[in-house]
């Protein structure tokens, strides 16, 4: 089965420039994660969707930054304009409690392979 | 004060070694807790979830101490493929986020 779907893996893009980044999430999941991770911060959550609904968008850093979840299958985040500080890798991730057939609180999330964003 | 602390180490440790990790965290609500793993320039990929009785998974062993609201992750007998960074994880206020540590970095040497 195929895992969680990012594109582009790498985007290097001038400060003011639009960027869009793009996940596919495994086929029978109804929650989508967007994470930003650097050095200085880890991991941060900036936004979640159930059944392509936004639920939590706190994460996000600013208006700079949208995410939208057309369908199932399909999620953008999108950040205009770019500034260096936007600068680090960003995860898409997926999960199922239903799917995993589990009760409770949320468990297992599986990511992406991350695309390695560097604003110049 | 973060909601997950861990030490960013690294711990550099001989093969065969045993090496504990520490984890705290902030909100004595959390009901899940777990390590992820994280190879260099990879993903994170779940470890293994960590159980209020302790939990076994070949060399890795997992406990919780909710009085005291940290966990721990015990990895016997290391390997060299052991070498990544162990991201300890809890989940948040709202039930479906899960809180990820900064991680803490292992290396396994010869």
């Amino acid at each position: 089965d195929a895992g969680v779907i990012q594109s582009p893996r790498h985007e290097v893009t001038e400060m003011g420039q639009e960027v869009t980044l793009r996940c596919k999430p495994i086929s029978g999941h109804d929650y989508l994660f967007w994470y930003r991770q650097t050095m200085m911060r880890g991991l941060e959550l900036l936004i979640y969707f159930n059944n392509n609904v936004p639920i939590d968008d706190s994460g996000m850093p600013e208006d700079r930054f949208s995410a939208k979840m057309p369908n199932a299958s399909f999620s953008t985040l999108k950040i205009q304009p770019s500034e260096p500080r936007d600068s680090a890798v960003y995860f898409c991730a997926s999960s199922s409690r239903l799917a995993l057939k589990r009760e409770g609180p949320m468990d297992e999330q599986f990511f992406g392979p991350g695309t390695r964003l560097t604003v110049l | 004060r973060k909601e997950v602390e861990q030490d960013p180490g690294p711990f550099n440790v001989p093969e065969g070694a045993t090496v504990a990790f520490n984890c705290t965290y902030s909100n004595s609500a959390s009901q899940s807790f777990f390590w992820y793993r994280q190879d260099c320039r990879k993903e994170p990929k779940l470890l293994m979830s960590v159980y209020s009785s302790g939990n076994e998974d070949g060399r890795f062993t997992a406990q919780l101490n909710r009085a005291s609201q940290y966990i721990s992750l015990l990895i016997r007998d290391s390997k060299l493929s052991d070498s990544a960074t162990y991201l300890c994880v809890v989940n948040g206020m709202d039930t479906d986020k899960l809180i990820f540590g900064t991680g803490t970095r292992l290396q396994v040497f010869p």
